[in-house]
């Protein structure tokens, strides 16, 4: 069975310093992978994507994630926070041979909170 | 801009009463379309699936007679819940997956959510 697990419910880091929140998966197959944020009383908006390749992965507003596929993990990361970083950041993978309509199984989300 | 839109925004409705959300893509066909409820602080749950012009799946413990959906077009799904009680009360979500052009393959777009209450 699939699964996403971010280990973090939140994360707290200084405007200007690296941020990183966690993500690891289990699929059975080879894993898609993918990064959404949401702010308050919004849906969720797409950052970045890893099917296949390069296992760094940029996206947008600045942020990347690196697919590690010994760790099962797909961490995302920013070099330098801002405030406006602040949201819901959540995970999801998808294996895509599973069959079906491969539908997307999200982590329980973490918050990140960057302070000025 | 926004990809998928979702109209309502926000409705109050008493008990009883029945609410259709629609969703739309915009600039692009979405091959599925996808429902999610959201509980406050709580992760997505996908509700069900649904091709156009096909049934949609429901996921288990989600009552299909409760959350009518409908994919009536490539570009175009609705959710109806039926007789809505307040622990009907969420967040609905939706999703369409298709390509924007330009855009990266095979990703799911989101709309902005309802924020449904019943009273």
């Amino acid at each position: 069975a699939q699964s996403v697990a971010q280990p973090e419910d939140q994360v707290n880091v200084a405007e200007g310093n690296p941020l990183t929140v966690k993500c690891t998966y289990s699929v059975s197959g080879n894993p898609y992978l993918f990064w959404y944020v949401q702010y308050p009383n919004r849906g969720l908006q797409f950052l970045l994507k890893y099917i296949t390749g390069d296992n760094l992965v940029k996206g947008s507003y600045g942020f990347e994630a690196e697919f590690n596929k010994s760790q099962t993990s797909f961490h995302l990361k920013k070099p330098s926070a801002l405030v406006s970083d602040s949201a819901l950041y959540f995970c999801a993978v998808r294996d895509p041979s599973s069959g079906g309509y491969n539908k997307l199984i999200f982590g329980a989300g973490t918050r990140l909170a960057v302070h000025p | 801009g926004a990809v998928v839109s979702q109209h309502p925004s926000r409705v109050i409705c008493k008990s009883g009463t029945s609410v259709k959300i629609e969703c739309r893509s915009l600039d692009f066909q979405a091959t599925t379309m996808f429902w999610y409820r959201q509980f406050p602080k709580q992760s997505l749950m996908l509700m069900a699936t649904s091709n156009e012009g096909s049934k949609a799946t429901y996921e288990q413990g989600v009552e299909k007679d409760k959350f009518l959906i409908n994919h009536a077009s490539l570009t175009l799904s609705t959710l109806t819940v039926t007789s809505a009680h307040p622990e009907d009360s969420s967040f609905y979500i939706c999703s369409a997956r298709g390509r924007l052009a330009g855009g990266p393959t095979d990703t799911q777009y989101f709309g902005p959510g309802t924020r449904l209450t019943v009273l």
